[in-house]
């Protein structure tokens, strides 16, 4: 399967701060780029779906201005965490698809946030 | 919210084939079945997908009912390894774009 990576792996913040999360489709290129977030124990939940080149489209419930994301690339998206607290310690997952509609997932990033 | 419900865990002898099952009874007649698993603190994996054909890879076998509303997916000989959440998934379209959407998943133990 193609290749998705994720940096970082992980991440410690203090409460306050700001983190940025890159997402990066190695060997395709990725239309579109969707961003999840995983607490413990529960599933995978869908924050935003993004296209190159336009603004994303995020679930409801999921604040905008708070998760901001950049698909500037067919290759790249980034996930930043704005003002990030405590409460937004979780596991991001980005995923890619290409032109076949193929989904592949990242690895995640572990946010902690103090 | 996901159109699939799974068992919640499901236990395998290492060597045996395990059968996964999964209903999607209010799947469309264009909506694929996904399988992606999940091994602790990492990405999903894709295994396999299919429409309305038995499909089958150097993973698994997905096997269709005849009205969609049911699929099984097969590992062959599972392993250690194989212990994982799967999550049997319909691709859905929201708001004018295709999506997976996660729902439980099944926690699947492979025991020596």
């Amino acid at each position: 399967g193609a290749v998705v990576s994720q940096h970082p792996s992980w991440v410690i913040c203090k409460s306050g701060t700001s983190v940025k999360i890159e997402c990066r489709s190695l060997d395709f290129q990725a239309t579109t780029m969707f961003w999840y977030r995983q607490f413990p124990k529960q599933s995978l939940m869908l924050m935003a779906t993004s296209n190159e080149g336009s603004k994303a489209t995020y679930e409801q419930g999921v604040e905008k201005d708070k998760f901001l994301i950049n698909h500037a690339s067919l290759t790249l998206s980034t996930l930043t965490v704005t003002s990030a607290h405590p409460e937004d310690s979780s596991f991001y997952i980005c995923s890619a698809r290409g032109l076949a509609g193929m989904q592949f997932f990242g690895p995640g990033t572990r946010l902690t946030v103090l | 919210d996901a159109k699939t419900t799974q068992p919640t865990s499901m236990d395998c002898a290492e060597g045996r084939a395990a059968n996964l099952p999964c209903n999607h009874s209010t799947i469309s007649g264009n909506e694929y079945v996904y399988w992606y698993r999940q091994i602790h603190s990492q990405g999903p994996q894709y295994i396999i997908h299919g429409l309305k054909n038995n499909e089958t890879n150097e993973m698994a076998s997905l096997i269709i009912t005849e009205d969609r509303k049911s699929s099984t997916l097969i590992l062959p000989h599972a392993t250690l390894r194989d212990t994982a959440v799967y999550y049997c998934i319909v691709r859905v379209t929201q708001g004018g774009s295709e999506k997976l959407v996660f729902g439980k998943g099944m926690k699947l133990t492979v025991n020596p």
